[in-house]
């Protein structure tokens, strides 16, 4: 099955400076990755998604990059700021299937 | 997205017994999915609630410790069975396949925090 794999587990940065999240993932056939922010007793969040269509997506501040030869990709977070302290979990869904695979989360936090 | 309603919110039980949790949906959604999450850990599937039919498990989760009810579209059950302490985590649903989302897009329910003493 999937296996995904999930790079830094905790993240400390300055407000203002950019954050890197890298995951890996072992299925080939895998077609959607999907990132959620997950706050302190909330529910994880859809916070952007690509498709293996894609190489890079990008909304605001957040992008995500793809890269299919080398089964992995990345969170980039630009100019964060305190509220997007939270853990990030980036997850894989295999082609044909539902099932997603998440990865063991990445604690962010941004420091004033 | 959906609107996803979980209940209860949060429940302290003894060992031994059960408890069964609600997911509900304001609309039809294709699928509907179980997860576990332990404290300060990753998402773990469960189970797929599947409509109609019984529930796809996965690799160490059984029908008789976490029975599963999905009796339409929009609603889902699930019940954690003969309860130990080491079922002391949050259970969430999620939905996929909803109206204004993408058919692929997996959303959460808020969770069911559960301790067992």
């Amino acid at each position: 099955g999937e296996n995904v794999e999930q790079h830094p587990s905790t993240l400390s940065v300055q407000e203002g400076d950019s954050a890197v999240i890298k995951c890996t993932y072992s299925d080939s056939a895998s077609n959607y990755f999907p990132w959620y922010k997950q706050e302190l007793g909330k529910r994880p969040q859809l916070i952007i998604d690509i498709r293996s269509n894609v190489g890079e997506k990008k909304d605001q501040r957040i992008a995500v990059t793809l890269n299919k030869t080398a089964k992995h990709f990345s969170l980039h977070i630009t100019e964060t700021q305190p509220e997007d302290s939270a853990v990030y979990f980036c997850a894989a869904r295999a082609g044909g299937g539902n099932k997603l695979t998440f990865g063991t989360g990445t604690q962010l936090k941004v420091e004033l | 997205s959906a609107v996803i309603s979980q209940k209860p919110s949060r429940d302290i039980c003894q060992r031994g017994t059960s408890l069964t949790i609600q997911c509900q949906v304001d609309s039809q959604v294709t699928m509907m999915f179980w997860y576990r999450q332990q404290p300060g850990q990753s998402l773990t599937l469960i189970a797929t609630a599947n409509q109609g039919s019984e529930a796809t498990y996965e690799s160490g989760f059984v029908i008789d410790k976490f029975p599963i009810s999905r009796p339409n579209l929009t609603f889902s059950t699930l019940t954690v069975s003969n309860m130990s302490p080491e079922d002391s985590s949050i259970y969430l649903c999620s939905v996929e396949g909803s109206s204004g989302g993408a058919a692929d897009t997996q959303y959460f329910g808020p969770g069911t925090r559960l301790t067992v003493l």
